[in-house]
């Protein structure tokens, strides 16, 4: 199975100050159709799951333009352009480049 | 709107089964794959199952392959989850979650989940 490591697992950050979280794979998530299947979800405390990103940089529908996600390969980041409180939560990636899905352990983003 | 509610979760003895359900609406559910995602107290998310838009593909998380088993209704726009020989390492909050595709690429709206506990 394909195994995401997330860091940091906990980022306490500034209101209006950007955040950054990576996500490492342990082999390539390019796919042999070319699309490379990472995304990042955020849950918010006592809720389901929210889709952010997929395939590495395209914002899901609704999502502010503050949240990004880059990367390529085995190496991917999610960043916040100026984090607010709404953000508060953890964040995971996800992969489904090959079966099984997985996900990274998660990051909380919290306030200072 | 996109709605998934989740139901049938509920205290089960270790070695028992349960049925999970998930009632769809708010878009073509034949058009999307859907999934089954777990959350055990405290913990982080588990990919469960999944199932593609007309059942000709199925995939399980290593953790559950043969004692639980995915299934769909087109018709009723109902996704199933079967869990058989369930143990105590089960109990979480299961999700149902719809796909973007017709394939499973990534679960892009999920319900609110419905909890399953399993203990003597």
């Amino acid at each position: 199975d394909i195994v995401l490591t997330q860091t940091p697992l906990s980022s306490p950050v500034t209101l209006g100050q950007p955040a950054s979280i990576s996500c490492r794979s342990s082999q390539s998530l390019l796919h042999s159709d070319g699309n490379t299947y990472l995304s990042w979800l955020q849950q918010r405390p006592g809720q389901p799951p929210r889709l952010l990103i997929y395939k590495i940089s395209n914002r899901f529908s609704g999502v502010p333009d503050r949240f990004s996600g880059s990367g390529a390969g085995t190496d991917f980041t999610l960043k916040i352009s100026r984090v607010e409180a709404e953000d508060v939560g953890v964040y995971y990636c996800m992969q489904a480049t090959q079966f099984p899905l997985t996900f990274g352990g998660g990051t909380k983003v919290e306030i200072k | 709107e996109v709605q998934l509610v989740e139901s049938g979760g509920g205290l089960v003895q270790p070695g028992r089964s349960l049925r999970l359900s998930c009632a769809a609406s708010g878009f073509t559910f034949d058009e999307h794959a859907m999934h089954w995602v777990r959350q055990a107290p405290g913990k982080g998310l588990e990919w469960v199952s999944g199932i593609s838009w007309n059942s000709g593909s199925v995939d399980y998380a290593d953790s559950v392959r043969g004692r639980f088993t995915i299934s769909r209704d087109n018709a009723k726009s109902s996704l199933y989850l079967q869990m058989d020989s369930l143990r105590a390492e089960d109990t979480a909050l299961y999700y149902c979650a719809k796909d973007k595709a017709t394939v499973i690429i990534v679960p892009d709206y999920w319900g609110q989940g419905t909890l399953v506990t399993v203990s003597s």
